[in-house]
């Protein structure tokens, strides 16, 4: 069974622009989480999307969002980059929302993103 | 507010000798535990988690874990480290009854010597 994907796996972008990002989870799984790493802070929890509802949002400004389409496929865009949110994002998916059954999540490579 | 403590960031290891990676949280309700790693350039994988029942938990791959609920501690062992365990080890928790978001430590980077 293929794993977790994310495209792309490397970004470069600048300032003030928007970047997309996507990932495709495991097969059969429909809860896909995002996280934020950066050298400072660490891994932070962005937000968790099941049945194309989002569940759950870290702290993180609104210029963050996502989304989850009917196959259960997960983008998240980030409006007006800031140098700051350079980072590794990854993606993770489970078979069900992780709060209520406590299920695995799985990670992806994660995308690589630069703020110029 | 539910947190993790990596107390090492960094721990250096000769191969074959024992490591243990510490791991501390804080939570005011019962938790489900985890250990992850990441190799170089990569995502990360699920190592072992804590749900239930057994304190001790292992992995496939020689390490282990024990939940110390006293101590409120998770702490990561292996009797003896390969080149190939060289890795950067993240600890993270998850509240019984909360949204489910993992929350992680800040990682300890094993690095293992010949």
């Amino acid at each position: 069974k293929a794993g977790v994907t994310q495209t792309p796996r490397y970004l470069i972008k600048t300032r003030g622009q928007q970047v997309t990002l996507s990932c495709s989870p495991i097969s059969g799984h429909r809860s896909v989480s995002w996280y934020q790493q950066t050298p400072g802070q660490g891994l932070q929890f962005l937000f968790e999307y099941f049945s194309e509802t989002q569940r759950n949002k870290g702290n993180f400004p609104g210029r963050f969002s996502g989304r989850q389409f009917s196959n259960s496929r997960s983008e998240m865009n980030v409006s007006t980059l800031e140098l700051g949110d350079s980072a590794l994002y990854l993606c993770a998916s489970s078979l069900a929302p992780s709060a209520l059954y406590q299920e695995t999540q799985y990670f992806g490579p994660g995308t690589r993103l630069l703020v110029l | 507010a539910q947190s993790v403590t990596q107390l090492d960031s960094q721990v250096p290891v000769f191969e074959e000798a024992p490591v243990e990676l510490r791991c501390n949280y804080s939570s005011s309700v019962s938790v489900y535990l985890f250990w992850y790693v990441q190799y170089p350039n990569q995502g990360l994988q699920l190592l072992l988690k804590y749900l239930s029942g057994s304190t001790l938990v292992e992995s496939i791959n020689g390490f282990e874990a024990e939940f110390n609920k006293s101590q409120t501690s998770f702490h990561l062992r292996k009797p003896s480290v390969h080149i190939s365990d060289t890795a950067e080890y993240f600890c993270a928790v998850s509240e019984r009854g909360s949204q489910g978001n993992l929350i992680f430590g800040k990682g300890t980077k094993l690095s293992v010597k010949p």
